[in-house]
């Protein structure tokens, strides 16, 4: 089954830019989702198709999807946004729901 | 608004039933935009898709849970229910019930925690 991986945790700034990356094979020719998740709450969407955001999701928050990696960017970050975020894609086999292990942003 | 709801007990005993029930508002689980499912995520771990529903009655489950998992759909209630059976503590989780748009999980109940212990 395919596989997507995400690094443990990401450090950065308030005022800074976060960058939170997926790794998948060919990942580029998927569709990626990003999902932002609190303590002790239920993960929301943030980005889904790449780079399209739901309403109510700040445009701090933006999407991108090429090669082996998709990267999920988040622009002048705010202590708001500490939280896990996990990449997501749909495979077309018979275990179609894919996550990534998640990636722990703090923000210092 | 939509909202989903997850119910059911907060403890299973090894080599039972694990039974949980979705109750949607503010959206038809019928209509045939959408599918609705399961997600769990154990204590300190990533999330665990388990299947999805559709309108026209088709499931949709995880190879590795295939044997263990049944949905079933309420319609009159509009909600949805999880059985998992001959469970163990490692399906000590927090289960999510969702709605499914095409790729992605657009709406998330706030989640319901499952111990397994006897």
């Amino acid at each position: 089954s395919y596989v997507v991986t995400q690094l443990p945790s990401v450090s950065v700034a308030p005022g800074m830019t976060a960058r939170i990356t997926c790794g998948g094979s060919n990942i580029g020719s998927k569709s990626v989702h990003w999902y932002q998740q609190k303590p002790g709450q239920a993960p929301i969407l943030v980005i889904y198709y790449d780079r399209d955001r739901p309403s109510g999701i700040p445009d701090r928050f933006s999407g991108s999807n090429s090669g082996d990696t998709a990267t999920l960017t988040i622009s002048r970050v705010e202590a708001g946004d500490e939280a896990d975020y996990y990449c997501q894609v749909w495979d077309n086999t018979s275990d179609p729901v894919v996550f990534g292990g998640g990636t722990t942003l703090t923000v210092l | 608004q939509l909202q989903l709801q997850e119910s059911g007990p907060g403890l299973v005993k090894p080599s039972e039933t694990l039974s949980l029930t979705c109750t949607v508002s503010g959206d038809s689980i019928s209509r045939s935009s959408y599918h609705w499912g399961w997600i769990r995520q154990p204590p300190g771990k990533g999330l665990e898709w388990i299947g999805n529903f559709f309108y026209n009655g088709r499931t949709y489950y995880k190879p590795s849970l295939k044997s263990r998992v049944t949905i079933s759909v309420d319609t009159s209630k509009n909600q949805f229910s999880l059985r998992l059976n001959s469970v163990t503590a490692a399906d000590t989780a927090v289960y999510f019930c969702v709605r499914h748009s095409l790729a992605y999980f657009d709406f998330w109940g706030q989640g319901a925690l499952v111990s397994v212990s006897s």
